[in-house]
């Protein structure tokens, strides 16, 4: 049973850049036609889509976020990872990472992992 | 703003049903299939729906999911306090590739 665990600093100071990774166990990141994706949850509001990649490299960005964000993914670690450059207060939240089938449901989810922006 | 449309709050009492919709356009739902997850209080959201109306294995056959056009809808009936909890639609957009959830619904079982 594929499992997935965020992990990353809890704390980013405003204009830095926020970096997270999300390990698989359980299962290959290589294997199926799923991609790997990052959603983010301010506190007390709904869920935002950052974006995903494919063990190909290929990249999807949510536009709004398209500028400051780069995923990426390590096979050999079976991991993926989130960079978030020039955050600010607005982008205090709870990261999570997903596996998604193709462009449909997202299962299983990380527990996900509370960063705040503050310096 | 959330690009598909849910209502904020829902609420019945034990033992009955309510229905959550999740209205979109024709580059999100109308053309691409709708999940549904549900996040009780302090947890991750756990998919509940795919494909508009299938359950992933372990999901009781209490809730459903169906399509039309551009909405879809959540059903949950025989209701149970351990069902109070954030409900969210999501689906894939087309015009800009990315993907869009709803706005949440709470639900209250009273």
């Amino acid at each position: 049973q594929v499992q997935l665990q965020e992990s990353g600093p809890g704390l980013v100071k405003p204009s830095q850049t926020l970096s997270l990774t999300c390990t698989v166990s359980g299962g290959s990141i290589s294997s199926g036609s799923y991609y790997w994706s990052w959603i983010r949850q301010p506190a007390g509001k709904g869920l935002e889509w950052i974006g995903r990649i494919y063990t190909s490299g290929s990249t999807n960005y949510n536009p709004s976020l398209k500028s400051r964000v780069t995923i990426s993914v390590d096979t050999s670690k079976n991991q993926f990872s989130l960079k978030l450059s020039s955050v600010t207060a607005a982008d205090t939240a709870v990261y999570y990472c997903a596996r998604q089938w193709l462009e449909d449901w997202f299962d299983p989810w990380g527990q996900g992992t509370l960063v705040t922006v503050s310096s | 703003q959330s690009v598909l449309t849910q209502p904020p709050s829902v609420s019945a009492a034990p033992g009955q049903k309510v229905t959550i919709s999740c209205s979109g356009s024709s580059s999100n739902i109308g053309n691409n299939y709708v999940s549904w997850y549900q996040q009780l209080p302090g947890t991750a959201p756990k998919l509940l729906i795919y494909d508009n109306n299938k359950r992933p294995s372990g999901i009781p056959d209490r809730f459903s999911g169906s399509k039309s056009g551009t909405s879809a809808t959540l059903g949950i009936t025989g209701l149970q306090t351990g069902d109070e909890a954030d409900y969210y639609c999501g689906t894939w957009d087309s015009s800009l590739s990315y993907v869009v959830f709803g706005g949440g619904t709470k639900l209250t079982v009273l």
